[in-house]
């Protein structure tokens, strides 16, 4: 089955470690999209890729870091530099970057202690 | 720059009965889309409907109809016949020139027996 696949789904670190949240996709999309969702708020977008070896920095990239080495996988790094990081983070992928439905991935809830 | 917004923090509909979820967005694009999802609260974004800018009817998928008002840059969807399976956020997304999906911030709905 083609889909977006984010794991794990649940992820629990020290304060201060540095911690990569997986997201692969096998629908040969060339974009994809990294987005953080605190509790009773809308996505706000982190880091997204139009195609492979290239990324751009979202509204909040600040403590994060994200590579696009193969099409199919965008790995998503949140640093030791990021303030307040525990949050629902969701992928997404799409065709294109416009005006193309995007699916996404059942999020990784990321809890730091 | 492309921005969306949901005026509508939380609503509730009795089951059974119509209702509608405003978005409003602001572009300068002559081509754009709009999309609306919906987040149970498993977390899981399941996308619903698509307006493409140069459509000339308003799009329907089953229960949901885009309410679409070109010259007020609106985007409503209106869920018709409510089912207690609504109850979850509604986001409505936009792509920007960049190649950014941008967000709304949601409304929470839910349905009262």
């Amino acid at each position: 089955d083609g889909g977006i696949t984010q794991s794990p789904k649940y992820l629990f670190r020290k304060e201060g470690q540095n911690v990569t949240l997986s997201c692969e996709q096998n629908l040969n999309h060339d974009a994809m999209y990294w987005y953080r969702q605190d509790p009773g708020q809308g996505l706000r977008l982190i880091y997204y890729s139009q195609i492979v070896n290239d990324f751009q920095k979202g509204d909040i990239a600040e403590g994060y870091s994200v590579s696009r080495e193969k099409k199919e996988s965008f790995p998503l790094t949140v640093t030791s530099a990021q303030k307040n990081p525990t949050a629902f983070y969701l992928c997404a992928s799409s065709i294109r970057a416009a005006n193309t439905e995007a699916f996404f991935g059942q999020g990784t809830r990321l809890t730091v202690v | 720059a492309q921005k969306i917004t949901q005026t509508q923090p939380g609503m509730f509909v009795q089951e059974k009965e119509a209702v509608t979820l405003d978005c409003t967005y602001d572009t300068s694009d002559q081509s754009y889309g709009l999309f609306w999802y919906k987040q149970p609260s498993s977390g899981e974004m399941i996308f619903l409907i698509y307006q493409g800018s140069y459509d000339e009817q308003n799009a329907t998928e089953g229960r949901y109809s885009l309410n679409f008002q070109k010259a007020r840059k609106s985007a409503n969807l209106v869920i018709s016949a409510s089912q207690l399976g609504d109850s979850a956020m509604y986001f409505c997304a936009t792509y920007n020139q960049g190649g950014k999906l941008i967000f709304g911030q949601g409304t929470e709905l839910s349905v009262k027996p």
